[in-house]
């Protein structure tokens, strides 16, 4: 079984652009979720998606969006990027999202913004 | 406002001896917590998990401490490897909402 899948595994842009990142769960898996890991920050979270449904939201300005097609592959886009936005952008996948339910990660997505 | 934290960003362990990483959280709603850890240019895997009805679990080495009182959480690894060298993540899953939210991470290095 295919694990989750995150393109590209590299990024370089500059301030002021936007980026959009894919994330494929593993097969069955409904539910994916982002998180940003920087230095010192650990993994935030950023938003869930449950069936094409935002379930959850982190506190993240609205430059950070995200949206799930309907066979649950996710993108996540960041409009007008600052150099903060730097950071290890993860994507894990869930068959639901139950409090016992444990999450599979991606390798991540490494964005570099100069 | 970090309502999971591992005050300890890295610990040294010899190898063969015990590892503990501590977690602490401020959230009366997490019932449920999880262990991660992360290779570098890996994703976190999952490593042990306990229910807020228990104070512990066990799973080989690896042993999970929960003082629901002290709002502390623990992992033991016992005897450590160098092959548990890796950032360890703790996580808590909010009740009802069913968010997780994860700590800042602990850089465990195990020496041969």
């Amino acid at each position: 079984k295919a694990g989750v899948t995150q393109t590209p595994r590299y990024l370089i842009k500059t301030r002021g652009q936007q980026v959009t990142l894919s994330c494929s769960p593993i097969s069955g898996h409904r539910s994916v979720s982002w998180y940003q890991q920087t230095p010192g920050q650990g993994l935030q979270f950023l938003f869930e998606y449950f069936s094409e449904t935002q379930r959850n939201k982190g506190n993240f300005p609205g430059r950070f969006s995200g949206r799930q097609f309907s066979n649950s592959r996710s993108e996540m886009n960041v409009s007008t990027l600052e150099l903060g936005d730097s950071a290890l952008y993860l994507c894990a996948s869930s068959l639901e999202l139950r409090p016992t339910e444990k999450l599979f990660f991606g390798s991540g997505t490494q964005l570099s913004v100069l | 406002d970090q309502q999971v934290k591992q005050n300890s960003p890295s610990l040294s362990v010899q190898e063969g001896r015990i590892s503990i990483l501590n977690c602490d959280y401020t959230n009366s709603m997490f019932d449920y917590f999880l262990w991660y850890k992360k290779y570098p240019a890996e994703g976190p895997t999952f490593l042990i998990s306990i229910s807020s009805i228990k104070d512990k679990n066990e799973d080989g080495r690896f042993t999970v401490f929960l003082n629901k009182s002290a709002k502390h959480l623990s992992l033991h690894i016992v005897p450590s490897q160098p092959g548990d060298s890796a950032v360890y993540f703790c996580a808590a899953i909010e009740s009802g909402t069913y968010k997780y939210i994860f700590g800042t991470g602990t850089r465990l290095k195990v020496l041969a």
